[in-house]
């Protein structure tokens, strides 16, 4: 089972935004609306910024919304923030299985 | 408070055995999933396997199928990672996480431990 494609890198100035994509198959993402993304800051354990595609956990800002079209989901950062910088992940359900996307690091220009 | 609290850091040798633990509490143990999660240094998230305390249920990934046993003690909710023969390339920091699948939680490994480092070296 392949890894989601993600690009290695985004960045952006405070304020602006970031998109992230994530691209499955017909198998993860295209088949399912189980797309999670996670934040991770150096050396601290992955945080869940977004859950079933769309929606977001109690505490999470609204900068942050997740979208779906076809095998490719997208994360978009709006009025980037010095604290958004960190890597994100993409994680999706394949039936039994989950499987994570590469990772992106998102620097704040 | 819900929470994931992982077992310390581990340093062993090739060839060595290792039980890892993920102690949760907060929350009723059986009514979601515990999946571990592999971060190798300086690389990305790979998921593992899960388990479902309540039964056993246990899928892994391909990857690590038949290199890595997941299971879990319902009695003192504590779900485990472990090895028989720990290999160089075990080396990695270890993650448990809940993932909730009933209608109502979110499906996503929505609380993570704090991570375990295993470290494998001669």
């Amino acid at each position: 089972q392949s890894a989601l494609t993600q690009p290695p890198s985004a960045s952006g100035s405070p304020g602006q935004s970031v998109t992230i994509s994530c691209s499955g198959t017909s198998s993860d993402v295209g088949a399912y609306d189980y797309v999670s993304w996670y934040q991770q800051h150096p050396g601290k354990a992955p945080k869940l910024m977004i859950y079933e595609v769309s929606k977001r956990p109690s505490g999470v800002p609204d900068r942050f919304s997740g979208s779906k079209s076809g095998n490719t989901a997208s994360l978009t950062v709006s009025g980037l923030q010095a604290e958004d910088e960190a890597d994100y992940y993409c994680s999706s359900y394949a039936g039994s299985n989950e499987v994570f996307g590469t990772g992106t690091k998102v620097t704040v220009l | 408070e819900v929470q994931l609290v992982q077992s310390g850091a581990e340093v062993k040798k090739p060839g060595e055995s290792l039980r890892i633990s993920c102690q949760a509490s907060g929350y009723s143990f059986t009514s979601y999933w515990i999946s571990w999660v592999r971060q190798m240094p300086g690389k990305g998230l790979e998921w593992m396997g899960r388990i479902d305390p309540s039964d056993s249920y246990t899928p892994y990934s391909p990857s690590f199928q038949g290199h890595v046993t997941i299971s879990a003690d319902k009695s003192i909710s504590t779900a485990y990672l472990q090895w028989s023969s720990l290999k160089a390339s075990d080396t990695a920091m270890y993650y448990c996480a809940r993932l909730g699948y009933r209608y109502g939680q979110p499906f996503a490994m929505d609380v993570w431990g704090q991570g375990t480092t295993v470290t494998v070296s001669s």
